[in-house]
């Protein structure tokens, strides 16, 4: 079965210092992988994704994520944090080995990131 | 339009009666997707459309939830006689052929009372 998990419910980070939202996967096939964030009372915005290619896939807002397969993990990063980065980040996997009918996303609970100025 | 519409933005409703909620996607996006968003739970799949047919509906959580979309564009997600349990953020989201990422409306919080 498709799984994500997000260890972290929040994340606490200083401004400037770098920061690492943690994401780990399981699907049967090749993982479709995906980051988006949730500002208070506003839509989901995608990130960024990873479907194949380079492990090391680049973002809005100067964030990035790596692939790992042999962690199974695809962790948000971003090298110096923003106070406005402050927001609810989701991780979600797709299986791409699937049927192109089968679309869904499956997403972690989400993790909390506050920036402290 | 220039993003996904939904509306309303706020619904309240009473126990057992039926709601309605509205979804215009992008202007161009085949793909549409409906999720529920609840407290402590993540989002939760619901249906997806390409085009006017559903070729996965099997996050709908009970027959008494439907949703149809007509002429490739606008999608509605009918709640019949609404349950305490209904009340969630509902999210819709919409894509080009082709494309895997998303992109979301602000959702419909509905509070069933």
């Amino acid at each position: 079965a498709q799984s994500v998990a997000q260890p972290e419910d929040q994340v606490n980070v200083a401004e400037g210092n770098p920061l690492t939202v943690k994401c780990t996967y399981s699907v049967s096939g090749n993982p479709y992988l995906f980051w988006y964030v949730q500002y208070p009372n506003r839509g989901l915005q995608f990130l960024l994704k990873y479907i194949t290619g380079d492990n090391l896939v680049k973002g809005s807002y100067g964030f990035e994520a790596e692939f790992n397969k042999s962690q199974t993990s695809f962790h948000l990063k971003k090298p110096s944090a923003l106070v406005s980065d402050s927001a609810l980040y989701f991780c979600a996997v797709r299986d791409g080995g699937r049927a192109g009918n089968n679309r869904k996303l499956i997403w972690g609970l989400g993790t909390s990131l506050a920036v402290n100025p | 339009g220039a993003g996904v519409s939904q509306s309303p933005s706020n619904k309240v409703t009473e126990k057992g009666k039926d709601v309605e909620l509205r979804c215009d996607p992008i202007s161009g996006h085949t793909a549409l997707y409906w999720y529920r968003q609840s407290l402590g739970q993540g989002l939760e799949f619901l249906i997806y459309f390409q085009g006017n047919s559903a070729p996965d509906k099997s996050g709908l959580p009970s027959d008494r939830f439907s949703a149809e979309r007509t002429g490739g564009s606008v999608s509605t997600l009918t709640i019949q006689r609404t349950q305490q349990e209904d009340s969630a953020v509902y999210l819709c989201a919409s894509s080009q052929t082709g494309a895997t990422e998303a992109f979301f409306g602000q959702g419909t919080r509905l509070t069933v009372v």
